[in-house]
């Protein structure tokens, strides 16, 4: 059983077009997040969401929106891609501090 | 913003070598965890710190929450090739619900 699986594993997409990246976790968890990971591997915090209320979002252009429809989904939507969103996208999700992630998303914007 | 600085960035050698890496901060944290990224994957949980002083074993890793909570340490005993791989340590602090990411330590084994 995955528990925090994450869809597609693999965009190659144009710039300028719009997609999205669906995330469901089956752990129960109350917090759910979206991570960027660069090319240097650092991942850092996008957003996150709590009982499908928005709780943090660090600075991320508004051309990112996630949308939690409930506790077990985090959608991920893009708009008006750019070839700086190339990177690998991973959905979270948490309860009391323990962070279980999923396997990723890898965008190529090309 | 609250920064980890995790050293060293890369380690090579030999298999059946003790590895040993660290993360400093310059912010008190109140949790500090430690995960493995394989090629493709996400990172995994590898141990979990909740105390000041603590140091928890999970069979041959152990890793230690600092006295001053600035800082923690991992270590991995005897190397086998399936410890290849990224290690990152990661902050948590009480009530912000964000996990902060040190840079990674790449580790590649020669058998």
């Amino acid at each position: 059983d995955t528990a925090v699986s994450q869809t597609p594993k693999y965009l190659v997409t144009q710039m300028g077009n719009d997609k999205s990246i669906k995330c469901e976790q089956n752990l129960g968890h109350d917090t759910m997040y979206w991570y960027k990971q660069d090319s240097k591997k650092f991942l850092k915090i996008m957003f996150s969401y709590n009982n499908k209320e928005l709780i943090i979002n660090e600075t991320v252009p508004n051309r990112f929106s996630p949308k939690s429809p409930d506790k077990a989904h985090l959608n991920l939507h893009i708009n008006s891609l750019e070839l700086g969103d190339s990177a690998v996208y991973f959905c979270a999700s948490s309860l009391r501090g323990g962070y279980t992630f999923g396997s990723g998303t890898r965008l190529t914007v090309v | 913003g609250q920064q980890l600085n995790q050293s060293p960035q890369s380690m090579f050698i030999q298999e059946g070598e003790d590895v040993s890496m660290n993360c400093t901060s310059s912010s008190i944290f109140n949790t500090w965890l430690w995960y493995k990224q394989d090629p493709g994957e996400g990172p995994v949980l590898l141990i979990a710190l909740y105390k000041a002083g603590e140091l928890t074993s999970n069979g041959r890793l152990t890793a230690q929450f600092g006295i001053t909570r600035k800082d923690s340490f991992l270590n991995i005993s005897a190397s086998i090739p399936s410890d290849v791989g990224i290690y990152f340590c990661a902050g948590l602090i009480q009530g912000a619900q964000k996990l902060v990411f040190g840079q990674g330590t790449r580790l590649t084994i020669n058998p």
